[in-house]
């Protein structure tokens, strides 16, 4: 089954450390995309990638750090020059068009801990 | 920019009634597509149903009907016969084409059925 996978499903770190959190897909998906989500509140954007070797800032990019050297990897990292990393972290993929039909298709998440 | 507002934090419904999440957007772009999605309390987001701006149907998806108002810029989405397993957050969201595409959330809003 195609799927996007996200690991792991919960991390915790010291404040001060980068991590790294892992998205794969097997969509065949040319867009990939981050969200940020805090409790109780909606998703916010923080990067995302159309094609291979190349990605855009999103609403919310200080501070994490993405690459996108294949087409089924975005992985996302969160730099210590994040304020308030403790979040739960969201990948999604999607056909890349010109029009605006395609939906996102995401992963289970990450919740990550930074104490 | 692109902005979508969702008024209802969270709303009690009976089981086997209908319920209408409410859903304003603005943007000034006239190609632009609005999105529902479930999210249980697992953490995944589930796509609901689509509706274009271009598009002249109302869309239909089993018990999710979107009721898209244009000239009012709503996209209120009505789920039809509430079942228990319905209860969980629900975000609009919108793509615009001009701004790449990128998907813009709204904050949510939470449903309970009551059985």
């Amino acid at each position: 089954d195609g799927g996007i996978t996200q690991s792991p499903k919960y991390l915790f770190r010291k404040e001060g450390q980068n991590v790294t959190l892992s998205c794969e897909q097997n969509l065949n998906h040319d867009a990939m995309y981050w969200y940020r989500q805090d409790p109780g509140q909606g998703l916010r954007l923080i990067y995302y990638s159309q094609i291979v070797n190349d990605f855009q800032k999103g609403d919310i990019a200080e501070g994490y750090s993405v690459s996108r050297e294949k087409k089924e990897s975005f992985p996302l990292t969160v730099t210590s020059a994040q304020k308030n990393p403790t979040a739960f972290y969201l990948c999604a993929s999607s056909i890349w068009d010109r029009g605006t039909r395609s939906p996102l298709h995401f992963g289970n998440g990450t919740r990550l801990t930074v104490t | 920019a692109q902005k979508i507002t969702q008024t209802q934090p969270g709303m009690f419904v009976q089981e086997k009634e209908a319920v209408t999440l409410d859903c304003t957007y603005d943007t000034s772009d006239q190609s632009y597509g609005l999105f529902w999605y479930k999210q249980p309390s697992s953490g995944e987001m589930i796509f609901l149903i689509y509706q274009g701006s271009y598009d002249e149907q109302n869309a239909t998806e089993g018990r999710y009907s979107l009721n898209f108002q244009k000239a009012r810029k709503s996209a209120n989405l009505v789920i039809s016969a509430s079942q228990l397993g319905d209860s969980a957050m629900y975000f609009c969201a919108m793509r615009v084409r001009a701004a790449g595409n990128k998907l813009t959330f709204g904050g949510g809003t939470r449903v309970l059925v009551k059985p």
